[in-house]
């Protein structure tokens, strides 16, 4: 089936360790995003790319990096350097359409703590 | 503050009952999206209203957007326990709608 997979589901970290979420997708779309949800909140935008090898910072990429080595993978490293890493990832993909603006397919998010 | 906040943070119904959320931004869009999200899970997509659009309807959903006020609202009709859920509502800044922004989500529940 078509769809976007994201791996681990849940993820345990310790303090100053680096780990990096898995995110592909095969609906054959060229934009893909990482968003972070804290409890309560909104989604707020990591990184995306529109093209591989190509990506753009969101509003929180501080402590995150990103690859496109591929159109259907992109991963997320969360670094020692992201000060509060304990939050609900999210990754998603969306044609490009010209001006035209199709829908967010998402995953089912990967949960990392961090101890 | 966010661009999308939504109204209001928590609504409970009685199944039957109709549900009405809010959506208000403050910049100019290419089109609003609502979306759902059970508890832990992804969100999926509902419905897209554009700009140039006054009211769409899916189902049991309408969606109505008014530029003037910078307002949408989702009116879920006749609700379902199954409609339990955190509802979103998501801005598309651009006419490549590469900067998506989330409002802090409805909780809905919907009592059997």
């Amino acid at each position: 089936d078509g769809g976007i997979t994201q791996s681990p589901k849940y993820l345990f970290r310790k303090e100053g360790q680096n780990v990096t979420l898995s995110c592909e997708q095969n609906l054959n779309h060229d934009a893909m995003y990482w968003y972070r949800q804290d409890p309560g909140q909104g989604l707020r935008l990591i990184y995306y790319s529109q093209i591989v090898n190509d990506f753009q910072k969101g509003d929180i990429a501080e402590g995150y990096s990103v690859s496109r080595e591929k159109k259907e993978s992109f991963p997320l490293t969360v670094t020692s350097a992201q000060k509060n890493p304990t939050a609900f990832y999210l990754c998603a993909s969306s044609p490009i359409q010209g001006a035209n603006t199709g829908e967010l397919f998402f995953g089912e998010g990967s949960r990392l703590t961090v101890l | 503050s966010q661009q999308g906040e939504e109204d209001p943070q928590a609504l409970s119904i009685q199944e039957g009952e109709n549900a009405t959320m809010n959506c208000s931004y403050k910049t100019s869009i290419n089109n609003l999206q609502w979306y759902r999200q059970n508890s832990g899970r992804g969100l999926v997509h509902l419905i897209l209203i554009r700009s140039n659009e006054r009211e769409k309807h899916s189902g049991r959903l309408r969606v109505t957007l008014d530029t003037s006020k910078k307002s949408s609202s989702l009116l879920i009709t006749a609700s379902r326990a199954a409609d339990t859920a955190s509802y979103f509502c998501a801005t598309d800044l651009d006419n490549y709608g590469q900067n998506f922004v989330f409002g802090p989500g409805t909780r809905l529940s919907v009592l059997p």
